[in-house]
């Protein structure tokens, strides 16, 4: 079974611009996740989606959106990029997001802001 | 809310000897699950390990196993016979009742050395 994709795998982006990062969940899963990585903040939840509808939002501004599409792919958009959006954006997939469902992740994208 | 803490930034083992990374967890919900992750450098989350809060044995991967204490709220992770492969930063996560949603700690940075 393949694994979750993510693409791009890098981005380099300037100040004002947006971006779209794009995830490919495994073949069955249905419950999306998206999280970024900063060496100063660590892992924060940015959202969650499950049979194309937004279940769990994090604690991040209204700039990060995301939407599911009826074949469980996934992307997530950042509008006015800062600097601070720097990080590595990992998306994870699971069945259905219980409790006892594994999250697998992606290789993940690496923005970097200029 | 759920809040993981691992309070060893870094460890140290020499290839073929055991390591235990520590995890301590705090939650209100009575049903949860948790899970160990490495991260090589290359960025990619890699799962390890899961335990249930109502598994009654600790759970047991190959070379990983869980020592979970239930009353104590805390999960360690087990390494046996370390590898330099092993090499990576390790996280500890759980999910409670925010479907989908994984919180995780700080991370240990595990240097396996021959």
């Amino acid at each position: 079974k393949a694994g979750v994709t993510q693409t791009p795998r890098y981005l380099i982006k300037t100040r004002g611009q947006q971006v779209t990062l794009s995830c490919s969940p495994i073949s069955g899963h249905r419950s999306v996740s998206w999280y970024q990585q900063t060496p100063g903040q660590g892992l924060q939840f940015l959202f969650e989606y499950f049979s194309e509808t937004q279940r769990n939002k994090g604690n991040f501004p209204g700039r990060f959106s995301g939407r599911q599409f009826s074949n469980s792919r996934s992307e997530m958009n950042v509008s006015t990029l800062e600097l601070g959006d720097s990080a590595l954006y990992l998306c994870a997939s699971s069945l259905a997001g219980k409790i006892t469902d594994t999250q697998y992740f992606g290789p993940g994208t690496r923005l970097t802001v200029l | 809310a759920q809040k993981i803490t691992q309070t060893q930034p870094g460890m140290f083992v020499q290839e073929k000897e055991a390591v235990t990374l520590d995890c301590t967890y705090d939650t209100s919900d009575q049903s949860y699950g948790l899970f160990w992750y490495k991260q090589p450098s290359s960025g990619e989350m890699i799962f390890l390990i899961y335990q249930g809060s109502y598994d009654e044995q600790n759970a047991t991967e190959g070379r990983y196993s869980l020592n979970f204490q239930k009353a104590r709220k805390s999960a360690n992770l087990v390494i046996s016979a370390s590898q330099l492969g092993d090499s990576a930063m390790y996280f500890c996560a759980m999910r409670g009742s925010t479907l989908g949603r994984l919180y995780f700690g700080r991370g240990t940075q595990l240097t396996v050395w021959p």
